[in-house]
This record gives C-alpha cells, structure tokens and sequence, in this order.
C-alpha cells in the first residue's frame, strides 16, 4: 500500500500569498493523484484529479503537478475562503489512500 | 440538482447496528462505483467500504471487515451501508461520494453522524 506524506502540516499564511503543498508517495503513483479541500463542517471537495487536471468550477488560482513520487498543489494567491484543510489521495491499488492533510490557516 | 444524501446516523450503544443510506439524484446512478468514507472527529479521512456498479465487487476496510455490508439498489437510486457490532472507534462522520476515472471522487454527501457511546 502506497502511503501519501503531506507536508506540512500546518501553513501559516495571509491572504494574497501564494500557497505551496507537498504530497509525497512512499512509491510510484504514475498521475493517478486527486486533491481535496475540505472546511470545517464539510464534505470534501474535489478540486484537482490526475495531478493536473481542475475539477469543474474550480478555480484556475489552484494548480496541481508533479508525478511519480512527488506532487504539489499550488495556490497562486490565497482568497479569504481558501483557509481550509486540503488532502491528497492516490490510487495504487482500488481504492487507493488519502494524506494526513495540511491545514493551510490564516495568519 | 446533482446530488448524494446521506441518512440513517444516529446514537448508538456499543455492539449495536445501524443502517446508513446514501440517496442519488439529478444523475444515472447504476454506472458509478460508490464509496463510504469516514472521518472520525479531529482526524483525516478513512475508506470504510466501496461497491462496483451491478455490485460486481466490494470493498471493505480491514477494521470494518465481517462487521459492514454494503449494498445497492440501482432501482432506489440508492446505496447501503449496514454496520453491525458497533465500536467506540467507529464513531465518526460518514460520507458517501461517488467515483470517478477508477480513484477520485467528485461527487460528495453533506456527510452523517454515528455516535457510538455507552
């Protein structure tokens, strides 16, 4: 079983700054890697799949890349309803596992 | 409206049952594979179960294997979760979210409670 590290675990950051989170795969997950924000309260939302690709309505200040073993969701310039907890989740073998998360709160 | 409701948590005493069901609307249900995922307060989020369109095959998570059945009703629209011997640890916020492209998840409940407490 593949296991998702995201780091870190907390980051601190005010609004307008840009946003960089790490998932890293303990082996391989080709480009078969989903991000979600998730806010107190929540459900989940699916905001990247296959590492790159924006789901629908989100918007384009969110971008996902990497493959392989390394992966980064990017917020180019945090907005106020972007304080969330985000979660990276894979697919190695069905149905695959989800990162401890990264708080990303205001600071 | 696209969507996935959830219902059926509640309190529990430990070593009872609950039946939690997962309604879809405002899309084909019988061609998607469907999850329950979980999130115990505080914590990150757990696969508890999945089932394949026709039910061809299921999913459970080793800590709810022989306890959880999952089950469907194309007919209903709708998707089951039956969890029996109930722990303390299965406490939790239960959602049920629908799969996409073999792995991800794009489509999500509002999520229901299960309180597992003497």
């Amino acid at each position: 079983e593949i296991v998702l590290t995201q780091s870190p675990a907390t980051l601190s950051l005010s609004p307008g700054e840009r946003a960089t989170l790490s998932c890293r795969a303990s082996q391989s997950a080709s480009s078969s890697l989903a991000w979600y924000q998730q806010k107190p309260g929540q459900a989940p939302r699916l905001l990247i799949f296959g590492a790159s690709n924006r789901a629908t309505d989100i918007p384009a200040r969110f971008s996902g890349s990497g493959s392989g073993t390394d992966f980064t969701l990017t917020i180019s310039s945090l907005e106020p309803e972007d304080f969330a907890v985000y979660y990276c989740q894979q697919r190695s073998s069905w149905p695959g596992t989800f990162g401890q998360g990264t708080k990303v709160e205001i600071k | 409206e696209v969507q996935l409701v959830e219902s059926g948590g509640g309190l529990v005493q430990p070593g009872g049952s609950l039946r939690l069901s997962c309604a879809a609307s405002g899309f084909t249900f019988s061609p998607y594979t469907m999850f329950w995922v979980r999130q115990a307060p505080g914590r990150g989020l757990e696969f508890v179960s999945g089932i394949l369109s026709n039910g061809r095959a299921t999913y459970y998570a080793d800590s709810v294997k022989g306890r959880f059945t999952i089950s469907r009703d194309d007919s209903r629209n709708t998707f089951y979760l039956q969890m029996d011997s109930l722990r303390v640890e299965d406490m939790a916020v239960y959602y049920c979210a629908r799969e996409r492209g073999g792995y991800y998840f794009d489509l999500w409940g509002q999520g229901t409670l299960v309180t597992v407490s003497a």
